[in-house]
């Protein structure tokens, strides 16, 4: 069984402040990983893909990937109220599909 | 350009009734996907279609649950005797896969189904 962790939250951070949010998958083949953003009665939409291990930097975001650790990261730098949703991990689980992690919950206060 | 489409938007039927939901993917997306989410859940993957090749139903929960893609394109999942537990939203994706790496899902809207 292919599993993809995430702390559910909410991880409750001031503006302007960074956010980090963490993912752990337990496939050590998986190649590719996706950070998606759902606000609340919405579906999830694309944040960050990475491939390669390292940091991949997009505006505020960065992603961050370790295949030796199993974990994958997302950075969220000046962080508005308008990021609070859910974010979902997700992990390609072969034969192309995605696992998904069950999301951590970002609060931004003001 | 358009993205994934569904509908309808919400679905709600009685227990023991069946439910088709619809699903039009991106213009020449290849893969779709089906999956389900129930309230304060993550996402629970159902079925993957891909080009001709035979459907993975790995995910379907119980054999009351059936999706068919016609043509290479839209695709319906249809939902027989519904449960309760069935009340979930339903969630389509759909994507290019190039050279057998997967590339990002973009979703649709959602179908909201209740079963009373």
């Amino acid at each position: 069984q292919k599993e993809v962790e995430q702390n559910s939250g909410p991880l409750s951070v001031p503006e302007g402040a960074i956010a980090s949010l963490n993912c752990t998958y337990s496939d050590r083949g998986s190649q590719s990983f996706f950070w998606y953003r759902q606000y609340s009665g919405k579906s999830p939409e694309l944040i960050m893909s990475i491939y390669s291990n390292g940091d991949k930097e997009d505006g505020r975001f960065t992603a961050q990937l370790n295949k030796a650790s199993q974990y994958v990261s997302l950075l969220i730098r000046d962080s508005q109220p308008s990021d609070s949703a859910t974010y979902l991990c997700a992990v390609e689980s072969g034969y192309s599909t995605l696992t998904f992690g069950k999301g951590t919950m970002l609060l931004v206060s003001p | 350009g358009a993205g994934v489409s569904q509908s309808p938007s919400n679905k709600v039927t009685e227990k023991g009734k069946d439910v088709e939901l619809r699903c039009d993917p991106i213009s020449g997306h290849t893969a779709l996907y089906w999956y389900r989410q129930s309230l304060g859940q993550g996402l629970e993957f159902l079925i993957y279609f891909q080009g001709n090749s035979a459907p993975d139903k790995s995910g379907l929960p119980s054999d009351r649950f059936s999706a068919e893609r016609t043509g290479g394109s839209v695709s319906t999942l249809t939902i027989q005797r519904t449960q309760q537990e069935d009340s979930a939203v339903y969630l389509c994706a759909s994507s290019l896969i190039a050279g057998g790496v997967q590339e990002t899902q973009y979703f649709g809207p959602g179908t909201r189904l209740l079963v009373l």
